[in-house]
């Protein structure tokens, strides 16, 4: 099955400041990398996703790219805000239908 | 639309005591998940089912059992719980593409075994 290993498991920034969170996989047959948000005591949302057959993605402050040769996907978030802060999990296929996720990455913005 | 519905939210269950986790989605959803999620860790599949009548195991599913009648409904049941599986269990559902599926995340239930 999918190996989703995502990096790193805490971050703290200031406001303002850039955040860049990680995520590599194992199957080079993946198509399909979402990300969730899942502010405390919710339930995850997505928030963004990429298809295999483009490298980048944009919405508003949130940006996915993707590295198919070195199997690595990225979640970029510009001019963070304390709203940002929450736990964000990348996801990649796993067989039909469903995804492994990563592990969390816990973002914490500071004022 | 309600999205994916679960009840309970809360509940509290003796050592040995069964129940059922509802899980209901009004989206026309074939795929329908569910997953566990323990304190400060990621999310577990459980079981999943891509249509009526049929279901498949996931990672953890040891414990669980499911059905899906319907497209509608997908729910969870436990028999003889145990303190290992006080978790939040989250229900999720999506469509089926050819390149790709977000998932619909209900609010989850929040079980403690004592």
């Amino acid at each position: 099955g999918e190996n989703v290993e995502q990096h790193p498991s805490t971050l703290s920034v200031q406001e303002g400041d850039s955040a860049v969170i990680k995520c590599t996989y194992s199957d080079s047959a993946s198509n399909y990398f979402p990300w969730y948000k899942q502010e405390l005591g919710k339930r995850p949302q997505l928030i963004i996703d990429i298809r295999s057959n483009v490298g980048e993605k944009k919405d508003q402050r949130i940006a996915v790219t993707l590295n198919k040769t070195a199997k690595h996907f990225s979640l970029h978030i510009t001019e963070t805000q304390p709203e940002d802060s929450a736990v964000y999990f990348c996801a990649a296929p796993s067989g039909y239908q469903k995804v492994t996720f990563g592990t969390g990455t816990k973002l914490q913005v500071i004022p | 639309n309600a999205g994916v519905t679960q009840t309970p939210k809360f509940r509290i269950l003796k050592i040995g005591q069964s129940m059922t986790l509802q899980c209901t989605q009004d989206m026309n959803h074939n795929y329908m998940y569910w997953y566990r999620q323990d304190p400060g860790m990621g999310l577990k599949l459980i079981y999943y089912s891509v249509g009526a009548g049929i279901t498949d195991k996931g990672e953890v599913p040891n414990g669980y059992n499911v059905s899906r009648s319907t497209t509608e409904d997908f729910p969870l049941r436990l028999e003889l719980a145990a303190p290992s599986q006080t978790s939040v269990y989250f229900c999720a559902s999506s469509l089926p593409t050819s390149s790709g599926y977000g998932y619909t995340f209900g609010s989850g239930t929040r079980l403690t075994v004592v």
